[in-house]
């Protein structure tokens, strides 16, 4: 069973267009949760993190939306370029403990 | 700032070989440790962690008997793929931890099995 789910398993998006991004859980001790962004040939690259305290997390373009009692995130990127074109990942963790589980990814297309 | 290193960046072996891939946590003191794997297609699967004055904990469908990892310090990692076939192809990450929550991860070794 997929801890860690995401939604949709890809997204067409114009540019200017705010994108999109599902994530849900169901271990409740997670309480730690990064979005990756990987490039094709790449390793992945933290984007934002959240953690269990914030309902919110702003940086830049990037916000995440946490509603805590239904284990749901989302990952809005505001003003999408065709630079932000990659697959996103969601993660979970215990903070300080666990490796993290991760999402199936989304792959996000960015058209001029 | 801190960084992690991985060693090769690229591999190709033959099915039934085995190869070693290095990790190297520089500008901080890790505390922990893991290995993932991001085969074809697929997403991050974690295959073992390590932490400081713990043992390896491997996750399941990984064992200690195919994916053997040493340390010497938390900084320093490496972990062998055995008998390696195809299904064994992929990404392989390192990621280490300080004292925060945040995981950096490097480059990633990719593993071409033949």
């Amino acid at each position: 069973q997929q801890q860690v789910r995401q939604s949709p398993q890809s997204l067409t998006v114009w540019e200017g267009e705010t994108t999109i991004l599902n994530c849900s859980y169901e271990d409740s001790t997670f309480d730690y949760f990064p979005w990756y962004r990987q490039f094709p040939g790449k390793s992945p690259a933290l984007l934002i993190a959240i953690s269990l305290v914030s309902n919110k997390k702003e940086d830049g373009r990037f916000t995440i939306f946490f509603n805590k009692r239904e284990k749901k995130l989302s990952l809005h990127i505001t003003d999408s370029q065709p630079g932000d074109s990659a697959t996103y990942f969601c993660a979970a963790s215990e903070r300080y403990a666990q490796g993290l589980t991760f999402g199936l990814g989304t792959r996000v297309s960015v058209f001029p | 700032g801190a960084l992690v290193y991985q060693y090769p960046r690229r591999t190709i072996c033959k099915s039934g070989t085995s190869m070693r891939m290095e990790c190297q946590a520089v500008g901080f003191q890790a505390t922990s440790v893991a290995w993932y794997r991001q085969s074809p297609q697929k997403t991050f699967e974690l295959i073992a962690l390590s932490t400081v004055n713990s043992a390896i904990k491997y996750e399941q469908n990984f064992t200690q008997e195919k994916f053997p990892i040493s340390h010497p310090n938390l900084s320093f990692s490496s972990m062998t793929v055995l008998n390696a076939y195809l299904e064994d192809r992929g990404l392989y990450l390192c990621g280490a931890r300080g004292g925060g929550a945040e995981q950096f991860f490097g480059p990633g070794t990719r593993l071409t099995v033949l």
